[in-house]
């Protein structure tokens, strides 16, 4: 049972990544799931949910209107389009289930000129 | 948006001996079910979190008995009976009774 998250990097101020984590040996259709993130040193702060159907979504007010997280159930994916990046979205982003007891290895996103 | 506020933010401890963290919400975290949704992380150096304890007192899979948690009124307090060299990291308290999630600020703990 694991989570793994792809597509971190570096981006200049303005542009844009999505991010992917790949779900496996659970049932990822039934759940909730979210992202958190991690700037360097700092502690974690929650950025978006996403419910079984990818019909309802949350977000932090902080990224409200420039991510957008979706999923498709039947590649097992949870995503996270992130628009309009900023130096202070510079975090490790982790995907997390509802119940909280799985999180991935994280995927570094670094916004910097 | 709840306010998870959490204290101390360091704590250093002699192997076997106790340590005790605190995290304060702004808010009863009870649901309508009467679950108390409020649980403790341990993020060891490197790493990502990882679940300790779920609704504010149930163990999670593979968690030593040592660790243990409880609540009084909107208090919730996380507890190693004698704190081993594996306890080390960073403990993150957080409420998921609703979004946005919160956590508190995190406690360092180290050995003396």
């Amino acid at each position: 049972v694991q989570l793994v998250e792809s597509g971190g990097g570096v981006v200049q101020p303005g542009g844009s990544l999505r991010l992917s984590c790949e779900a496996s040996r659970f049932m990822f259709n039934d759940f909730w799931m979210h992202w958190v993130r991690q700037a360097p040193g700092k502690g974690l702060v929650w950025v978006s949910r996403i419910d079984p159907h990818g019909r309802v979504t949350d977000y932090a007010a902080s990224v409200e209107g420039r991510f957008t997280i979706s999923r498709d159930n039947a590649k097992n994916t949870l995503y996270l389009q992130m628009n309009s990046l900023r130096v202070e979205d510079t975090a490790v982003y982790y995907c997390v289930t509802e119940s909280a007891d799985l999180w991935g290895r994280g995927t570094l996103v670094t916004v910097s000129s | 948006d709840i306010v998870m506020t959490q204290s101390p933010v360091s704590l250093s401890v002699t192997p076997g001996e106790p340590a005790s963290i605190s995290c304060r919400s702004t808010q009863s975290l009870q649901h309508v079910d009467g679950k108390d949704y409020l649980d403790w992380f341990l993020q060891k150096p490197g790493q990502s979190p990882q679940l300790l304890i779920y609704l504010a007192s149930n163990r999670a899979s593979g968690v030593p008995e040592r660790f243990s948690g409880s609540r009084s009124g909107t208090v919730f307090t996380l507890k190693i009976s004698r704190v081993e060299a594996e306890d080390v990291g960073v403990y993150y308290c957080m409420q998921g009774l609703q979004a946005p999630w919160t956590f508190g600020q995190g406690t360092k703990v180290d050995l003396k």
